[in-house]
């Protein structure tokens, strides 16, 4: 069966880094782009972007341009979404989520999506 | 890109139908039949419930429909259950080629 598997919450200082890791088993890697979804505590959904699983190029909604870097290592079939700079406003859970490759991918719904990665930045 | 209107709450007793209404533009919803929705428990991941506006991936029960009128998308819950009480999320496909999701939609079984 189809599952991406996040990797654990984390708590980080302002300032710091962070890597999420998102496993994906039970498909074919390539034949699906990796999506990933910002949730800020007790808000809606964010859209940050994808990245193609194939090529490797990612692309960043407004808002996730320069401290946000979406990567993959295809030998694993895990996509990787690493934040840099961490600050207060960073503190969300964020998911991962795949999309079916397609003439246009982005507009294929999401539909499978990881159980989400709480990141914590405080002081 | 804004996001897409939904109102804040939406509530019905058992049985009832329900509707949640999707405003965007004629850059998202209105431009294209790529509206999908999302149920959400708490501290639950989302869940694909609609997808290209009115059709139900397999699994889902049939009492959960959508539709499209202009720039405005709808997910109906017919015979409402207990188990629909959730948050509900819709998102587009835009003429940016990228995604935009909706506010949100608390919806309360009373």
């Amino acid at each position: 069966q189809v599952q991406l598997v996040q990797s654990g919450s984390e708590l980080k200082k302002p300032g710091a880094s962070v890597k999420v890791s998102c496993k994906a088993s039970g498909y074919t890697f390539t034949s699906y782009a990796m999506n990933w979804v910002r949730q800020a505590p007790g808000q809606g959904l964010e859209w940050m972007g994808w990245i193609n699983t194939n090529t490797g190029n990612p692309t960043y909604a407004q808002g996730f341009t320069g401290r946000f870097v979406f990567s993959l290592d295809t030998s694993v079939s895990t996509a990787y979404l690493q934040i840099s700079s961490l600050k207060a406003e960073d503190t969300a859970v964020y998911y991962c989520a795949r999309v079916r490759v397609s003439t246009v991918t982005t507009s294929r719904p999401f539909d499978y999506w990881g159980q989400g990665t709480l990141v914590t930045v405080s002081s | 890109q804004s996001a897409l209107t939904q109102p804040a709450s939406v509530s019905g007793s058992p049985g009832q139908s329900i509707t949640i209404s999707c405003t965007g533009t004629s850059s998202d919803v209105g431009g294209y039949n790529y509206v999908s929705w999302y149920q959400q428990h708490p501290g639950k991941a989302p869940k694909l419930m609609i997808y290209d506006v009115s059709n139900r991936p397999s699994g889902v029960s049939n009492r959960f429909s959508g539709s499209k009128s202009g720039n405005t998308a709808s997910l109906t819950i017919s015979g409402l259950q207990a188990e629909d009480e959730a948050d509900y999320y819709c998102s587009s496909y835009t003429s940016s080629s990228t995604q935009v999701f909706g506010t949100g939609t608390k919806v309360t079984v009373l």
